[in-house]
């Protein structure tokens, strides 16, 4: 049973565009959602998260928007660059973050200069 | 201060034998959670130590098994190793419980024959 999806397995975006990567969950407990950026050969790198009680967090060129009520999270990056290339991880954790992260199955974003 | 360290980096095995992973968590960092991550697929959660103590485990058989010691390095050990098991084993530490404060190793790449 997969909690955390992930629908879409690729991205590409032109450079200087917006990158918007989608999310979505299934586990009314969650209440903390994060993202991660993952390069080869690399682990995965917190980027930005959300709790519950928000609806946006912004963090430089990164925001995520949570949608409670349709169980949606997406990530926006403005303007994209090339170093932005990565798989990007959403991920939920209960308890404000303090249980277990449960991750989804990864976007892999490419930003074509 | 060091980041999350992961030895060995590769490893290859055959089906039946044990396997011992290791990690050292980031300097400070007392919770140690460890996750598998198959072709493919995001990381699964396999179980947290805090303090030297298990704290939470996933959906894994009980031949996964950990360790954390006094300097809140840790172990995981597979038995018995199955096909299935061939995947990137990452490590993260945090300080405390918080899911969101999070931080990975690069990983072991596991190979069962």
């Amino acid at each position: 049973d997969q909690q955390v999806k992930q629908n879409s397995p690729s991205l590409s975006v032109q450079e200087g565009r917006i990158s918007i990567l989608n999310c979505d969950y299934t586990n009314s407990m969650f209440d903390y959602f994060l993202w991660y950026k993952k390069y080869p050969a690399e682990g995965p790198t917190f980027l930005i998260s959300i709790s519950s009680i928000k609806d946006k967090n912004e963090d430089g060129r990164f925001t995520v928007f949570l949608n409670k009520s349709a169980k949606h999270l997406s990530l926006h990056i403005v303007p994209s660059q090339p170093g932005d290339s990565a798989v990007y991880f959403c991920a939920a954790s209960a308890r404000g973050g303090y249980q277990k992260v449960t991750f989804g199955t990864g976007t892999k974003l490419q930003v074509i200069p | 201060e060091t980041g999350v360290t992961q030895s060995p980096t590769h490893l290859i095995k055959t089906r039946g034998q044990q396997v011992t992973l290791r990690c050292s968590s980031q300097s400070g960092h007392n919770t140690v959670s460890w996750y598998q991550q198959a072709l493919g697929q995001g990381p699964q959660f396999i179980f947290q130590y805090y303090r030297e103590e298990e704290n939470g485990r996933g959906n894994f058989p009980p031949r996964f098994s950990g360790l954390q010691f006094p300097n809140y390095s840790s172990e995981l050990n597979v038995n018995a190793l199955e096909l299935d098991d061939s995947a990137l084993y990452l490590c993260a530490s945090s300080l405390g419980l918080a899911g969101g404060g999070q931080f990975f190793g690069p990983g072991t790449r596991l190979t069962v024959l």
